[in-house]
C-alpha cells in the first residue's frame, strides 16, 4: 500500500505572511488535490493537478498558489495568512474515483 | 453545479442499533457518488463508492448504501454499529478525475 504525507502536521504564520503546504505521496497517482476544511463548513477543493506540471483551480483558489513539481509531490501556498485563520488542509491523490487522503496540515494565523 | 445535502449533522446511537444517513445530491451529469469517513483529528477514509449497476453497493465494515436516481440520494446504512464506528461521515459527488464536492458532514456519535 502507499501513504500520503504532509508537512508540516501543525503551521502557525503571522498575518500577511506566505505560508507553503507540502504534500508527498507513493501512490504513483497522477492525479492530487488540496481541499480545505473548515469547522461547520465541510470540505472545499482549492486546486488539483491531474499531471506533472499542470494546475486546475477548485472552488476556493483565490489567496491560494499551488505547484505540480513532480509526480509524486504537489505544494499549495497561502500567498498572504488571514488573520484568525483557523483551517485543516488536506492533500489528497487518485488514479480513479477513489481518493486517498493525507492526515492534514492544521493552521493557525496570528 | 454539483451540490451535496446531508440534513443530519448530528445522529446519536447505541450500540448495536441500525443507522442511515442522508445524502441528497444535485448534478446533471455522470458522476460518482462516494462516501468518506473522518475519525477525530485524521485524514478522510474511503468507505465506498457507486458509478453504475446495482444501485446497493458494499463498502467496508459493514456499511452500505444505495442510491436513487429518483430521489437522487445516496444514502448509507449500518445494520449494526459499533462504538468505532463513531465518527463524522461526509457524501461527495464528483465528475470523473475531477476534485469532489462534499457534504458538510453528519457526525455519528455511538454509545455502549
Amino acid at each position: 500500500g502507499g501513504i500520503i504525507t504532509q508537512t508540516p502536521k501543525f503551521l502557525i504564520g503571522q498575518e500577511g505572511q506566505k505560508l507553503t503546504l507540502k504534500c508527498q505521496q507513493n501512490f504513483n497517482h497522477d492525479t492530487m488535490y488540496w481541499y480545505r476544511q473548515d469547522s461547520g463548513k465541510g470540505l472545499r477543493l482549492i486546486y488539483y493537478s491531474i499531471t506533472e506540471n499542470d494546475l486546475q483551480k477548485g472552488d476556493l483558489s483565490e489567496g491560494y498558489d499551488a505547484s505540480r513539481e513532480k509526480k509524486s509531490s504537489f505544494s499549495l501556498t497561502v500567498t498572504s495568512a488571514q488573520k484568525n485563520e483557523m483551517a485543516v488542509f488536506l492533500c489528497a491523490s487518485t488514479q480513479g474515483d477513489e481518493q486517498y487522503f493525507g492526515p492534514g496540515t492544521r493552521l493557525t494565523v496570528l | 453545479t454539483q451540490t451535496v445535502s446531508q440534513s443530519d449533522a448530528h445522529v446519536t446511537v447505541f450500540e448495536g442499533d441500525s443507522v442511515e444517513l442522508r445524502c441528497n445530491y444535485s448534478y446533471g451529469g455522470s458522476i460518482y457518488l462516494s462516501w468518506y469517513i473522518q475519525h477525530h483529528g485524521r485524514g478522510l477514509q474511503f468507505l465506498l463508492k457507486y458509478y453504475s449497476g446495482n444501485p446497493v453497493v458494499q463498502g467496508v465494515n459493514g456499511f452500505e448504501a444505495e442510491f436513487s436516481k429518483s430521489d437522487s440520494s445516496f444514502h448509507l446504512r449500518k445494520a449494526s454499529v459499533h462504538w468505532s464506528d463513531s465518527a463524522v461521515y461526509f457524501c461527495a459527488v464528483s465528475a470523473f478525475a475531477q476534485g469532489l464536492t462534499f457534504g458538510l458532514g453528519t457526525r455519528v456519535s455511538v454509545f455502549p
